[in-house]
């Protein structure tokens, strides 16, 4: 399948500090992306999609100024997790849909673990 | 009402055996429908799309049933590599994934 890469794999940071999350598709170009965010023994959830060079489109209850999300280019996607506490403590993780693949599948980044002290 | 639901199980299976669990969704409109297998932290993988008339992948197979709105997914001579959470997820009609909790599955020797 298609290569999806993300940076960092963990990190860990103080609370109020901001971390910012890279999401790269490896051998393709992708016009979206997409980010997720998993809770422990629970499903991922869509924060929100990514569109190049466009405004990021925010799920219901996600905070667009608390969560910046930015498509520079056709493969890279950055999420900023601003003004981080433990609450935001998580799994996120981005994916890409692949644009010759008719099916709608998304491949998916190795996912960032934050932990927020 | 959840928009994809599945069994959390555990399903228990010595190794060798079959097993197999359904995932219902509620929209009608959904486009397509995948499994994806997601080991504990890591991301979820692809295993297989799931098409109308059925398909088969190795000791995988997959069917969608639309007209009562579920898909399922059967692992033939279970391997302990198998153990994992599979995802049912569907595409909905607004191109969006939506997302079943996910079926554990637990081989054992």
């Amino acid at each position: 399948g298609a290569v999806v890469s993300q940076h960092p794999s963990w990190v860990i940071c103080k609370s109020g500090t901001s971390v910012k999350i890279e999401c790269r598709s490896l051998d393709f170009q992708a016009t979206t992306m997409f980010w997720y965010r998993q809770f422990p023994k629970q499903s991922l959830m869509l924060m929100a999609t990514s569109n190049e060079g466009s405004k990021a489109t925010y799920e219901q209850g996600v905070e667009k100024d608390k969560f910046l999300i930015n498509h520079a280019s056709l493969t890279l996607s950055t999420l900023t997790v601003t003004s981080a506490h433990p609450e935001d403590s998580s799994f996120y993780i981005c994916s890409a849909r692949h644009p010759g693949l008719e099916g709608g599948e998304q491949f998916f980044g190795p996912g960032t673990r934050l932990t927020v002290l | 009402r959840k928009e994809v639901e599945q069994d959390p199980g555990p399903f228990n299976v010595p190794e060798g055996a079959t097993v197999a669990f359904n995932c219902t969704y509620s929209n009608s409109a959904s486009q397509s429908f995948f499994w994806y297998r997601q080991d504990c932290r890591k991301e979820p993988k692809l295993l297989m799309s799931v098409y109308s008339s059925g398909n088969e992948d190795g000791r995988f197979t997959a069917q969608l049933n639309r007209a009562s709105q579920y898909i399922s997914l059967l692992i033939r001579d279970s391997k302990l590599s198998d153990s994992a959470t599979y995802l049912c997820v569907v595409l909905d009609s607004w191109g969006k994934f939506q997302f079943g909790a996910g079926t554990q599955v637990v081989v054992t020797p």
